[in-house]
């Protein structure tokens, strides 16, 4: 089975910009959950979508969202970008069983 | 307020030796408590997990050791090898929040030859 895949996996903007990051599960799973990874605040969970649902949300501003489709490929948007925003963006998938979670390579964005 | 924390920042440990992660935390409500190993340029994968029925579940090298009424958990590596060098995350969960997972800190386990 292929694993989770992330696209792009390098993203460089500017202040102000807007950015949508794409992510395709492991065939099967319905499940995909967005994190954010940086250094200083480590692993921070954005949200969860399970059938086209968002079904859980984090403690990120409203310009952080995202959207599920019929495939159970999701994406993450963020509008106006700020340079606290550059970050590793990871999405995970599982087939609903909390045991089987799998994260994919990640999105390195920079903001400029 | 950060609701797994996690310890040491860093660690080196001598191949063959024993490496000793610690996380606490402080929600009753979790039951789910996974670890995950990361190796740089790629996403975190799941190592190892434990519920909090068991107090301990080993997995070849991997250990986890849970104390429920301290509301701690630890990951042992035994017989480290240099290939266990990446960064440890230990996570938690609970039941009504499928997938929404709190993570510690992360750990950057080095382990010399």
């Amino acid at each position: 089975k292929a694993g989770v895949t992330q696209t792009p996996r390098y993203l460089i903007k500017t202040r102000g910009q807007q950015v949508t990051l794409s992510c395709s599960p492991i065939s099967g799973h319905r499940s995909v959950s967005w994190y954010q990874q940086t250094p200083g605040q480590g692993l921070q969970f954005l949200f969860e979508y399970f059938s086209e649902t968002q079904r859980n949300k984090g403690n990120f501003p409203g310009r952080f969202s995202g959207r599920q489709f019929s495939n159970s490929r999701s994406e993450m948007n963020v509008s106006t970008l700020e340079l606290g925003d550059s970050a590793l963006y990871l999405c995970a998938s599982s087939n609903d069983r909390v045991e089987t979670q799998y994260f994919g390579p990640g999105t390195r964005l920079l903001v400029l | 307020q950060q609701q797994v924390k996690q310890s040491p920042q860093s660690l080196i440990v001598q191949k063959g030796g024993i490496s000793i992660i610690n996380c606490a935390y402080e929600n009753t409500a979790f039951d789910y408590f996974p670890w995950y190993q990361q190796f740089p340029g790629k996403g975190p994968a799941l190592l190892i997990a434990i519920r909090p029925d068991v107090s301990e579940k080993k997995e070849g090298r991997f250990t986890i050791s849970f104390n429920k009424s301290a509301k701690q958990f630890s990951l042992h590596i035994m017989d480290s090898q240099p290939g266990d060098s990446a960064t440890y995350f230990c996570a938690a969960s609970k039941g009504d929040n499928f997938n929404k997972f709190y993570f510690g800190s992360g750990t950057k386990l080095n382990v010399k030859p």
